[in-house]
């Protein structure tokens, strides 16, 4: 199986703290995990590519300084959106990379921001 | 770039409906295409895939077929059920290209008993 796991499901939290997603996949490694953005009716939007070992890579327009992300295992990324606004509710959604290429999606985690 | 367009939805069909959902891409390098299904409130789960043309991806009574003359893998069902009502993503993953899934925008299915 490949089975990919975030935490929490859901998460509220009052405008100005930081808010910490985890991604794990449960039965594999993962040296790459992608973390997206899901707007209501909209497609994915890839936001950075978290490599184990080392920095994230970002997608043009995404602030690294507000969307921290660590990857310091081969099972485990994080996602730490730091001093959410209500801009920032959305939908978080990570992948890992099984094998050569093939994403498995972890379930997503609903941020809502007061 | 490498890009996806897929039709725009909704889509609202009856039980045991015939079932089409347009894809077409563009893309550098070799894609992969892919399929994926995100029930209400969940996350994306891979429906199917094909790596190479004429591949015929199938699962669950869905099939698509990697068309590269016409850049197209359209998903199909003979037969819809109610519980296959979820948005669907068409995307590729193109190796020496983006080196990205790429994914279109997604297609709303409603299927009504």
């Amino acid at each position: 199986g490949a089975v990919v796991s975030q935490h929490p499901s859901r998460v509220i939290c009052k405008s100005g703290t930081s808010v910490k997603i985890e991604c794990r996949s449960l039965d594999f490694q993962a040296t790459t995990m992608f973390w997206y953005r899901q707007f209501p009716k909209q497609s994915l939007m890839l936001m950075a590519t978290s490599n184990e070992g080392s920095k994230a890579t970002y997608e043009q327009g995404v602030e690294k300084d507000k969307f921290l992300i660590n990857h310091a295992s081969l099972t485990l990324s994080t996602l730490t959106v730091t001093s959410a606004h209500p801009e920032d509710s959305s939908f978080y959604i990570c992948s890992a990379i099984k094998g050569a290429y093939e994403q498995f999606f972890g379930p997503g985690t609903r941020l809502t921001v007061l | 770039g490498d890009s996806v367009t897929q039709m725009e939805g909704p889509v609202t069909l009856s039980e045991e409906a015939f079932l089409t959902i347009n894809c077409t891409y563009t893309a550098t390098g070799y894609p992969s295409l892919f399929w994926y299904v995100q029930y209400p409130g969940e996350g994306l789960q891979l429906l199917l895939k094909a790596t190479k043309a004429d591949d015929k991806g199938s699962n669950k009574g869905f099939e698509a077929t990697y068309r590269k003359e016409t850049t197209s893998f359209h998903l199909e069902k003979g037969s819809v059920q109610v519980s296959d009502s979820a948005v669907y993503f068409c995307a590729l993953f193109s190796q020496g290209g983006s080196e990205k899934l790429v994914f279109g925008k997604g297609t709303k299915l409603t299927v009504n008993p």
